[in-house]
């Protein structure tokens, strides 16, 4: 099945613990991104990525790193997480320029 | 940077009825325009979209209509059902420059059955 895998669903961590959340696409996709979600701002986009070793930053890219060794996995890194993180992030890919993402389920992260 | 704007935040209509969400976008550039359909608790979902070469496209009960020189485009919904209601997303991007959409900040419909 064409899919885009993040994990975790779900994670609850600490102020400035590093974490790392993954993402993988198994449809051979150029495109990959990034965005959070917050309630009244619709998604936003942190990084994309237009192919391996090729990214670019979205419009919040503060406070995030991403990485794009292979093609299928996008990880998103947080390296000192803070409160204002706390948030729903969807990883996307999509198969060219001009055509839509196909989202994974998303990650619901919470600071603390 | 790009800017979308989306009208209206929330909206109700009784099922059968139709239903018209409008966005507006701040940079002639952008060229491409994806909806987006996101049940609760779900991932968004591409519905349609529609180019800059393009003034209208349907796909059975949802059509997109697209003024460029005014700079907006609208989601059309006709004969609403009860499993229409989610919130949807409109965004902007320049499809010749990666893909950096730019999303609308949603807008809730309700379906009254």
């Amino acid at each position: 099945e064409a899919q885009v895998t993040q994990n975790p669903r779900y994670l609850i961590t600490v102020t400035g613990k590093k974490l790392t959340v993954t993402c993988s696409q198994n449809m051979n996709h150029e495109y990959m991104s990034w965005y959070r979600q917050d309630p009244g701002l619709g998604l936003r986009q942190i990084y994309y990525s237009m192919n391996v070793e090729v990214t670019d930053k979205g419009d919040v890219p503060e406070g995030y790193k991403v990485s794009r060794k292979e093609k299928r996995n996008f990880p998103l890194i947080l390296e000192s997480p803070s409160p204002n993180q706390t948030s729903l992030y969807f990883c996307a890919s999509s198969v060219g320029q001009g055509i839509g993402y196909t989202f994974g389920s998303g990650t619901r992260l919470t600071v603390v | 940077g790009e800017n979308v704007e989306q009208h209206p935040s929330t909206l109700s209509v009784q099922e059968g009825d139709s239903a018209v969400i409008k966005c507006t976008y701040s940079d002639s550039a952008s060229n491409y325009f994806p909806w987006y359909k996101q049940e609760l608790g779900k991932r968004p979902q591409l519905i349609i979209d529609i180019r800059s070469n393009v003034g209208e496209k349907k796909d059975q009960r949802i059509a997109v209509t697209l003024n460029k020189t005014a700079k907006h485009f609208s989601l059309h919904i006709t004969e609403t059902q009860p499993e229409d209601s989610a919130v949807y997303f409109c965004a902007a991007s320049m499809s010749n420059y990666g893909q950096n959409f730019v999303f609308g900040p949603g807008t809730r419909l309700s379906v009254l059955p």
